[in-house]
Parts: structure tokens; sequence; C-alpha cells
């Protein structure tokens, strides 16, 4: 059983559309971190989201830390076909990362 | 780059074989991580090392050994490889909390 639960597993949209990623626990954790993964690399860190409520954006990219530090969201505006790719959430259990089975995002021109 | 290599990046072994993957960095970090990466799995923790010698078990441990005799060098261990144990491995460094976690490129196992 996966201690965060990711949604949607899988996405195809059209170049221009807006997405939402969803990553939910009933687990509390001290940070939340967001990956992206390109075919035959390792997973690469877009952001970490450490304080209940926090929003933060990279570009296009928002990111939510939930209230109660039990979940999180990555919100896409206007997707360009670059952003295809494995979208991972993370949370921190101190010591390790747990991860969620991750979202496969594929943005068609 | 942050300097953490993988070694083999392919490997095709036998059942029953042991297979030994290697994990070095170049960044003296304390923390270093084994995943396995899935479909429908994302990346599930193997084992981990808190620093020389020290080591934990992760969610999925079972048929996997791991050493850390220097700081920079992790060691995954399949013990006698079996067909469930095909898949990608990933190794980790933790860095600060802005930085989060870097994975090397993966080792990509095939037990036939």
């Amino acid at each position: 059983t996966q201690l965060l639960e990711q949604s949607p597993q899988f996405l195809s949209i059209q170049e221009g559309e807006n997405l939402t990623v969803y990553c939910n626990s009933s687990s509390v954790f001290s940070s939340l971190q967001w990956y992206r993964q390109e075919p035959g690399e390792g997973p690469v860190l877009l952001v970490t989201v450490v304080t209940g409520g926090e929003v933060k954006k990279l570009k296009r990219l928002t990111f939510q830390f939930g209230d109660a530090r039990k979940d999180s969201s990555l919100h896409i505006t206007a997707a360009q076909p670059g952003d295809t790719g494995l979208y991972l959430c993370a949370g921190d259990l101190g010591s390790r990362l747990t991860f969620g089975e991750g979202t496969q995002l594929t943005v068609n021109p | 780059d942050a300097g953490i290599t993988q070694s083999p990046r392919h490997k095709v072994t036998e059942t029953g074989t042991p297979v030994t993957l290697r994990c070095h960095q170049t960044e003296n970090h304390r923390y270093m991580y084994w995943y396995r990466q899935d479909p429908g799995h994302g990346l599930r923790l193997i084992h981990y090392s808190y620093g020389v010698k020290d080591t934990d078990k992760g969610e999925v441990s079972d048929g996997y050994s791991v050493s850390r005799s220097k700081t920079e060098d992790f060691l995954l261990t399949l013990e006698s490889a079996t067909s469930s144990q095909t898949s990608v491995y990933f190794c980790a460094i933790k860095g600060r909390l802005a930085v989060g976690y870097t994975f090397g490129s993966g080792t990509r196992l095939t037990v036939v």
C-alpha cells in the first residue's frame, strides 16, 4: 500500500490546456517534494513545499501544500509539449522519502 | 551535475546468480539510498545508509543487502537474483532541503 496516493496515473492533453495532479495521504509530512523524470534518467527536483498552505510558483507550474501537510497539488497552466514527462510527488519522513505512483503526462502539439 | 554515478547502466543476469550494483558520490553526503522503479509503483525504497557501516531497511528490502565501507560508495547486492527483481534501480543522495534528493541515472537490470 502506497503511503502517498497520486492521481491521475496517466494524463494526455492538448497543448494550451490546463491540468492538475493530486497527491494525497493520511500521514503528515515535514515537507513534500515534486520531481520530474525524463525517460532513461533519474528524477529531478522541481520544488519543495514546507509550510501548510504554502503556494509556490515556477513559471507556469503552481504547487500547493495542504493546510494539514498531508496533501499537495501541482497545477500546470497552458501546457506545452516540453512539459511531457513523469511527475512524482514525494513525502519527507525525515530520514527518507516516500513516493507516489507518479503521473505520466503527455502534451500533444 | 551533483556527482553521483551508478554502474553498470544496464545488466542482464540469470536467475539465481548474485548481482552487485554500485553507487558512487563525490559530494560527501551522509545519506545514500537505493530505490527501485516499476510501472505503477513509482519509486520504492530498498535500503538506505546514514553513514559508513550504518544502514537500514526500506519497504522492499527482502532479497537485497547493502554495504557502505566508505562515505562515497554504496553497494546494493541481490543475493540470488529472481525475475521479480527485474527493474530499474536508482541511487540517490540527500542534500539540503532546498536541493532535495539527487538521483543517479539508473541501472536497468533484467533477470532472465
